[in-house]
């Protein structure tokens, strides 16, 4: 399968632990981003990489969250401090060029539910 | 703002029968992308049409359509032939200049149901 892969699919985490997602992209594919969805809404944009360079932040994206591609290769996206309230579902993609007719390739995504 | 509105959280369809999941978007850019995906109960978003602000046809894709209608900042999904399989839910986006096209900005999704 050469399609985005995200690991873990399933996370259940007491509040206040960290944890960590795993992301490999499709391995041509310079563009790496990361989405978060909440039940009953569509994704919403946390940030993007360029290689691995990370261009763009979003606020969303609170001190709490970091996300890394060492190599430019696999990301990894980092709670740290869990909350009740980062229960949710945690998209990759990626893409190979960037314009108004990108598609973004997604992975199955880590549904992560802080208890 | 820039935002994509999907005005049905839910839709139910016979199999067989056509159905229309509506899109409204809200832009002041004059290019930008149009975008539909498929989420099944799997959680992966599946790719399924593509329409660029500047053309001038519809987009088509085997049994998906889009109605794109500029003035309206309307971009509507047409399902034809509805199969039971095509039961999941249905998410527009959009690509803007901003931040070179490099953000999705997603509605809220339409969850359809396709009957036997």
């Amino acid at each position: 399968d050469t399609g985005v892969s995200q690991n873990p699919r399933h996370k259940i985490t007491k509040r206040g632990q960290n944890v960590t997602f795993r992301c490999d992209p499709i391995s041509e594919h310079n563009r790496l981003y990361w989405y978060r969805q909440t039940l009953g809404q569509g994704p919403e944009f946390l940030t993007y990489f360029q290689n691995e360079a990370q261009l763009e932040k979003s606020r969303l994206l609170s001190d709490r969250f970091s996300a890394e591609r060492p190599k430019g290769s696999f990301s990894t996206l980092e709670i740290q401090r869990t909350e009740q309230g980062d229960s949710a579902m945690y998209l990759c993609a990626s893409s190979l060029a960037s314009g108004p007719n990108t598609e973004a390739f997604f992975g199955q995504g880590t549904r992560l539910t802080v208890v | 703002a820039q935002k994509i509105t999907q005005t049905q959280p839910g839709m139910f369809v016979q199999e067989k029968e056509a159905v229309t999941l509506d899109c409204t978007y809200d832009t002041s850019d004059q290019s930008y992308g149009l975008f539909w995906y498929k989420q099944p109960s799997s959680g992966e978003m599946i790719f399924l049409i593509y329409q660029g602000s500047y053309d001038e046809q519809n987009a088509t894709e085997g049994r998906y359509s889009l109605n794109f209608q500029k003035a309206r900042k309307s971009a509507n999904l047409v399902i034809s032939a509805s199969q039971l399989g095509d039961s999941a839910m249905y998410f527009c986006a959009m690509r803007r200049p901003s931040g070179g096209y490099n953000k999705l900005i997603f509605g809220a999704g339409t969850r359809l149901a396709v009957h036997p």
